[in-house]
């Protein structure tokens, strides 16, 4: 079935730590999104790809960096994790041409 | 001005009733509106979206746009406590832009 997943779910890490957190879709999708988002509050865009060796930085400026080597994969990665990074990270992807979001469980992280 | 508002609410509607949920956008250009519902602690999903040509009922959920006033809205009919999420209004500019969405318990 076609879907997106992220991995890991929640994560409870130090400061200081470098985390990955990853993102795939088996839809074909070009498009892929990062959102960040804290409990109640809105989403804010962080990061996009509109495909491979393509990405941009979103309207929330964010310490986290991406990558995007293969259509399916979109990792974000965090090299020094600080207490203001726990937050909700959504994953989403989308057709070209399309803004029909579709996204992932989320992955829940806490810095102490 | 926020590019997209929503009033944060939280709205309450008995069961059985409409429940109306509005979403104002400041870009004129704007093509297509997007609604999606975000039950607490999950991710959103899709409910509907509609194109600048026109409004769109599917089941329960209609969602219309004005464009002189430049506000989309969404109704839900015979709503059900099963309803009861935050509603976010997204629009479709230089990139999707999401509302703070409204949040909606509908009471037994």
């Amino acid at each position: 079935e076609a879907d997106i997943y992220q991995t890991p779910r929640y994560l409870v890490i130090g400061t200081g730590k470098k985390i990955t957190l990853e993102c795939s879709q088996t839809m074909g999708h070009d498009k892929m999104y990062w959102y960040q988002q804290d409990p109640g509050m809105e989403l804010h865009l962080i990061h996009y790809s509109y495909g491979v060796n393509s990405t941009e930085k979103g309207d929330l400026s964010s310490e986290s960096t991406v990558s995007r080597i293969r259509t399916e994969h979109f990792p974000l990665t965090l090299e020094s994790a600080r207490p203001s990074h726990t937050s909700q990270y959504l994953c989403a992807s989308s057709a070209s041409g399309a803004n029909v979001l579709t996204f992932g469980a989320g992955s829940r992280l806490t810095v102490l | 001005q926020k590019e997209v508002e929503q009033n944060s609410g939280p709205l309450s509607v008995p069961e059985g009733a409409i429940a109306s949920l509005n979403c104002t956008y400041s870009d004129r250009g704007s093509q297509s509106f997007f609604w999606y519902r975000q039950y607490s602690g999950k991710s959103p999903e899709l409910i509907m979206f509609i194109y600048s040509n026109g409004d769109k009922e599917d089941g329960r959920f209609t969602a219309q746009l004005n464009k002189a006033s430049q506000y989309v809205s969404l109704l839900i009919r015979d709503s059900q406590p099963s309803d009861s999420a935050t509603y976010l209004c997204a629009v479709n500019g230089r990139q999707l832009t999401f509302g703070s969405g409204t949040q909606l318990t509908v009471l037994p």
